[in-house]
């Protein structure tokens, strides 16, 4: 069975403190792994996709990156626009269509 | 328009009534998905359509029931709901559903069940 695992639950840091998200996994031949940014009262919106271990991608302050085992959304110098839930999700080749998300990392960005 | 539309917003329903919720997909994508989302708990997949053919149905209640016309429009139609229905619903849309394909989604409805 797929598992994802996001850490921290939640993260408060200073405008301009730059850190990473943490997303855990395992899973039984990858397919994609996807990074969504979520805010209140809206859907999650698509940030990455990553397919195989080493790729990166970066996306403004965001850099998603991809080991066999965990992924990491590195965020630097980030701002108070930052401030979002950032979901992990996982699509694995005998899962099909059923992407498994984790949980979510809580962001808040102080000025 | 583009992206995932999703109507309407928020809905309050009596345990008795009978709704829908829509949603539509300006991508050309040719997979669409309802989710639900609780709080504190992760996204959970409902139905997977794939050229309109339902694929999923990951053991939802009969009280709700997923209608796909064409590849760009889906509902989700619901009666006899229970408080504990209440929650965000999520549509989505993917260019295939082999797990490869990045989701798009709506921004929601917001369902309560009084």
């Amino acid at each position: 069975e797929d598992q994802v695992t996001q850490s921290p639950e939640a993260l408060r840091l200073q405008e301009g403190e730059s850190s990473s998200l943490n997303c855990s996994y395992t899973v039984s031949g990858l397919r994609g792994l996807f990074w969504y940014r979520q805010d209140p009262g809206k859907g999650p919106e698509f940030l990455f996709t990553l397919y195989s271990a080493g790729e990166e991608k970066e996306k403004e302050r965001l850099k998603a990156t991809l080991t066999k085992k965990e992924s990491f959304l590195h965020i630097t110098a980030p701002k108070p626009e930052d401030s979002a839930t950032y979901l992990c999700a996982l699509g694995g080749e005998t899962s099909g269509s059923r992407l498994t998300f984790g949980e979510g990392t809580q962001l808040t960005v102080n000025p | 328009e583009t992206g995932v539309t999703q109507t309407p917003r928020h809905l309050v329903m009596g345990m008795t009534n009978k709704k829908s919720l829509k949603c539509e997909q300006h991508l050309g994508h040719n997979a669409m998905y309802w989710y639900k989302q609780s709080a504190k708990k992760p996204l959970e997949l409902m139905f997977v359509y794939n050229f309109k053919e339902q694929t999923e149905n990951n053991s939802v209640p009969s009280r709700f029931s997923p209608e796909c016309p064409n590849s760009s429009h889906l509902f989700l139609h619901l009666h006899t709901l229970q408080p504990e229905d209440s929650a965000l619903y999520l549509c989505a849309s993917s260019q295939d559903s082999q797990g490869d394909s990045p989701l798009h989604f709506g921004n929601g409805t917001r369902l309560t069940v009084t």
